[in-house]
């Protein structure tokens, strides 16, 4: 397997458009999980999935940020509108059900300008 | 709910000396505990992992870790450090629920491991 593939790895946007983060869990995967890490924050968890569904959202700062995965193979990280604060390294894990080891993927660096 | 701490944001260690970093975790029930490492620009590998068991865990690229509950740590160790160890460690506590296995990871901050010849 591949691993867990985001894209792209580097955006740059100006604030106030619309990003659209993208990730491809590990095939058998259960669990998908969306990260931001900042110097600031460190590693902090936004939201996670099981089975496609929305488990905790918690940790997504604003409405302005939204996740969906649409089926087991592909889930999406959408900020609308970006704001500079948003700029960060956004990264994407997957986990089996049984198994508790989450695989990350290499992160996608977002710059909003 | 869990939490994790790395009391140290940055550390540096000779070539060839040992290494211990250190992590501090608050979780009510048994925690699975891990210990991630990133390399600049690349995402988190995952060195070693405690569930249960022998409380001194083996991991990849020569490291161990030892879980004390009654210190609530879980402390990474080398016994000899190489160059390319330089990277950033992260301690995890995994949050459990009955019959589904953990479901999130909760971070640390992370230490920051520099290498000096």
């Amino acid at each position: 397997d591949a691993g867990v593939i985001q894209s792209p790895r580097h955006e740059v946007t100006e604030m106030g458009q619309e990003v659209t983060l993208r990730c491809k869990p590990i095939s058998g995967h259960d669990y998908l999980f969306w990260y931001r890490q900042t110097m600031m924050r460190g590693l902090e968890l936004l939201i996670y999935f099981n089975n496609n569904v929305p488990i905790d959202d918690s940790g997504m700062p604003e409405d302005r940020f939204s996740a969906k995965m649409p089926n087991a193979s592909f889930s999406t990280l959408k900020i609308q509108p970006s704001e500079p604060r948003d700029s960060a390294v956004y990264f994407c894990a997957s986990r089996l059900k049984t198994g508790a080891e989450a695989f990350f993927g290499q992160g996608t660096r977002l710059t909003v300008v | 709910a869990q939490s994790v701490t790395q009391p140290d944001i940055h550390i540096t260690v000779s070539e060839g000396a040992s290494l211990e970093l250190r992590c501090n975790y608050s979780y009510g029930a048994t925690p699975y505990l891990f210990w991630y490492v990133q390399s600049p620009g690349q995402g988190l590998q995952l060195l070693l992992k405690y569930f249960s068991g022998d409380t001194l865990v083996q991991g990849i690229k020569g490291f161990e870790a030892e879980f004390k509950r009654s210190q609530s740590s879980f402390n990474l160790r080398k016994p000899s450090v190489h160059w390319s160890d330089a990277a950033e460690y992260f301690c995890a506590v995994g949050a459990v629920r009955q019959n589904t296995g953990f479901q999130k990871l909760v971070f640390g901050t992370g230490t920051r491991l520099l290498v000096s010849p």
